[in-house]
């Protein structure tokens, strides 16, 4: 069982529709990503949060949208998307470190189980 | 790209044999991973090498890393039917925010 929850499992929308994936951890993690996945190809990065500020933004449209509430809570905010957004969407979580230079972590990754995304 | 690149793309055996799975990056690295994901669903991190290891021991198995061919093997030993999901191998980059992964093998086990 993953300690990674994303909601909801599978979500249908039109193109001019607005809706929002949502994804929770509670092991403490301080980093939160969005990745989206195309079926039989390898994760793409789409946003990074380090201590609730977006640290990396892989050059993604802006009808997608993140959110980080708070440490446990990461959102993505979607609106006129495009039939060829369909994909799978993982939410992930790492441990990181502190330094006086900054944030850095082993990038291990936690993965929840995907929110499955069709656009009509 | 900085994604690295798996083969096979896709690997068939029978239960009980071994499965040999291969990755190669492009730039220096602090570590290496390797995820499991079974189909539809999210990824397991499965093991991690470091940049100053040879060779990780997990369970049934085992990854190698050879920093001066860039390159990595996952090797499933005595595999299973249930071992049947898709692995890929990850790179951490800009202090550990920026994980990229490569294509990935499909991994099928016959029982």
């Amino acid at each position: 069982d993953t300690e990674v929850t994303q909601t909801p499992k599978h979500l249908v929308m039109g193109m001019t529709n607005k809706k929002s994936l949502k994804c929770e951890q509670h092991m403490g993690h301080r980093a939160m990503y969005w990745y989206k996945q195309k079926a039989k190809k390898p994760p793409e990065l789409m946003f990074v949060y380090s201590y609730e500020k977006l640290s990396i933004n892989e050059s993604v449209p802006s009808r997608f949208s993140p959110e980080c509430p708070n440490s446990s809570l990461l959102n993505l905010h979607l609106h006129a998307l495009q039939p060829e957004d369909s994909a799978l969407y993982l939410c992930a979580s790492s441990q990181e470190r502190l330094w006086t230079s900054g944030a850095t972590n082993t990038g291990e990754l936690f993965f929840g189980e995907g929110s499955r995304l069709t656009v009509l | 790209s900085q994604q690295g690149e798996e083969d096979p793309q896709a690997l068939s055996i029978q239960e009980g044999e071994n499965a040999t799975m291969n990755c190669s990056y492009k730039t220096s690295i602090n570590n290496l991973q390797w995820y499991r994901q079974n189909s539809g669903r999210g990824l397991v991190h499965l093991i991690l090498i470091r940049s100053n290891e040879r060779e990780k021991h997990s369970g049934r198995l085992r990854v190698t890393l050879d920093t001066s061919k860039k390159s990595s093997s996952l090797l499933i030993t005595a595999s299973r039917a249930a071992d049947t999901a898709s692995y890929f191998c990850a790179a951490p980059y800009t202090g550990g925010f920026k994980t990229i992964f490569g294509a990935g093998t499909r991994l099928f086990v016959k029982a």
